[in-house]
């Protein structure tokens, strides 16, 4: 089954600095690659996800990248602010995701601070 | 409501007893999935229930667990003779997989502790 690796386990920021968080996967088949921000005490919201057909994906400040030759994706933040601080979790698809089967796994997350 | 509910939000249970969480999914969504996150760790995949399929049960840790879907709408799970690993924060999510979207939305978590 799929195996997902996150790196750093934990990441502090001065607040405008930039933050890179690093994933890989084990399943070549993988085909979706989807990032959750955890606040403290509340369930984990999809902020950026990004499709095996594509090599990047950006959104304001929030862009991710993907090698699939490579078998790993990163999570890019630019113009850090305190409200980014989090805990990030990176994930990959099990098979047919979105089909009669599938599943997603998690990387074991990012403890983000961003310090004023 | 328009998000996932679950209940209940803490639960506090001696070693041995069972326990019952619930999650009510988002109206509609096909999806359902429970993934239990220990202090520190990620989200570790339990089970997971798509329409009318049979659920995918290769997470659950061991027979203790078991997860039920009625209606193809709420769940809820069932650990039995709790031990102190259980201790966790469960979390349900639900999804419109099936059409094309992937994205997961969860509830705030079922938050276990077995003394």
């Amino acid at each position: 089954g799929e195996n997902v690796e996150q790196h750093p386990s934990t990441l502090s920021v001065q607040e405008g600095d930039s933050a890179v968080i690093k994933c890989t996967y084990s399943d070549s088949a993988s085909n979706y690659f989807p990032w959750y921000k955890q606040e403290l005490g509340k369930g984990p919201q999809l902020i950026i996800d990004i499709r095996s057909n594509v090599g990047e994906k950006k959104d304001q400040r929030i862009a991710v990248t993907l090698n699939k030759t490579a078998k790993h994706f990163s999570l890019h933040i630019t113009e850090t602010q305190p409200e980014d601080s989090a805990v990030y979790f990176c994930a990959a698809s099990d098979g047919n995701y979105g089909g009669s089967q599938g599943n997603l796994i998690f990387g074991k997350g990012t403890k983000l601070s961003v310090k004023p | 409501g328009a998000g996932v509910s679950q209940s209940p939000s803490n639960k506090v249970t001696e070693k041995g007893k069972d326990v019952e969480l619930r999650c009510d999914p988002i109206s509609g969504h096909t999806a359902l999935y429970w993934y239990r996150q220990s202090l520190g760790q990620g989200l570790e995949f339990l089970i997971y229930f798509q329409g009318n399929s049979a659920p995918d049960k290769s997470g659950l840790p061991s027979d203790r667990f078991s997860a039920e879907r009625t209606g193809g709408s709420v769940s809820t799970l069932t650990i039995q003779r709790t031990q102190q690993e259980d201790s966790a924060v469960y979390l349900c999510a639900s999804s419109l997989a099936g059409l094309g979207t992937g994205e997961l939305f969860f509830g705030e978590g079922s938050r276990l502790t077995v003394l």
